[in-house]
């Protein structure tokens, strides 16, 4: 069975700084998809960034990037320039190519941003 | 679009008593999915459904939880009788077919059993 983990319980950040958030899965899988998640307050789950498994380019959304290690089995978030907005749990995700709807997360990073 | 809906947003009730939560996913949208998000054990898929048919419940956690699809556009989660452990936030979540597609999510609904 596929296991996400994220290592990281809390994390902190001052603006304008950068911060990796952690994360690591198993799978016996070669095809899948990695996620990443933000949780603000509200409680919305909001995608932030997708990585295909089969692409060795490391997907990039504005401020956030993730670097990918498929033979490790890694899948990082950087958020670069950090806003006071970033502040939420962020939530790592994986999901099979060969079961797609079954989504599996981690246990979550909690960012602060500190002004 | 609206996003998905779910109704209520709150819901306090006391132990015993039946809860129904709704869900209204994104026009469109042929799969929904219901998750529950705990402290102790984070985000856990309940069940989902494809084109309104029940595919995978085995994350239903006991006889007293059911779901719905009675049409494209609505679902329902049903608890009874509730239990205070059954205090969660509970998550609707939709999305279209496609190899690439992601699940879009509601705001949830904060449930506390008392």
């Amino acid at each position: 069975a596929q296991t996400v983990t994220q290592s990281q319980p809390e994390m902190s950040v001052q603006e304008a700084e950068t911060v990796t958030l952690s994360c690591t899965y198993d799978t016996s899988e070669s095809d899948y998809y990695l996620f990443w998640y933000k949780q603000p307050p509200s409680r919305q789950m909001i995608l932030v960034i997708r990585q295909e498994a089969y692409k060795q380019q490391n997907a990039t959304e504005n401020r956030f990037s993730v670097n990918f290690q498929k033979a490790a089995k890694s899948f990082s978030l950087k958020i670069s320039d950090s806003q006071l907005g970033d502040a939420a749990m962020y939530f790592c995700a994986y999901r099979s190519v060969s079961l797609p709807d079954k989504l599996i997360f981690g246990t979550g990073t909690r960012l602060q941003v500190f002004p | 679009d609206a996003g998905v809906i779910q109704s209520p947003r709150h819901e306090v009730t006391e132990m015993g008593q039946e809860v129904t939560l709704r869900c209204k996913p994104i026009s469109g949208h042929n799969s929904l999915f219901w998750y529950r998000q705990t402290m102790m054990r984070g985000l856990e898929l309940l069940i989902y459904f494809n084109n309104n048919v029940p595919i995978d419940d085995s994350g239903m956690p006991e006889d007293r939880f059911s779901a719905k699809m009675p049409n494209a556009s609505f679902s329902t989660l049903k608890i009874q009788p509730s239990e205070p452990r059954d205090s969660a936030v509970y998550f609707c979540a939709s999305r279209t077919s496609g190899r690439v597609y992601e699940q879009f999510f509601g705001p949830g609904t904060r449930l506390t059993v008392l």
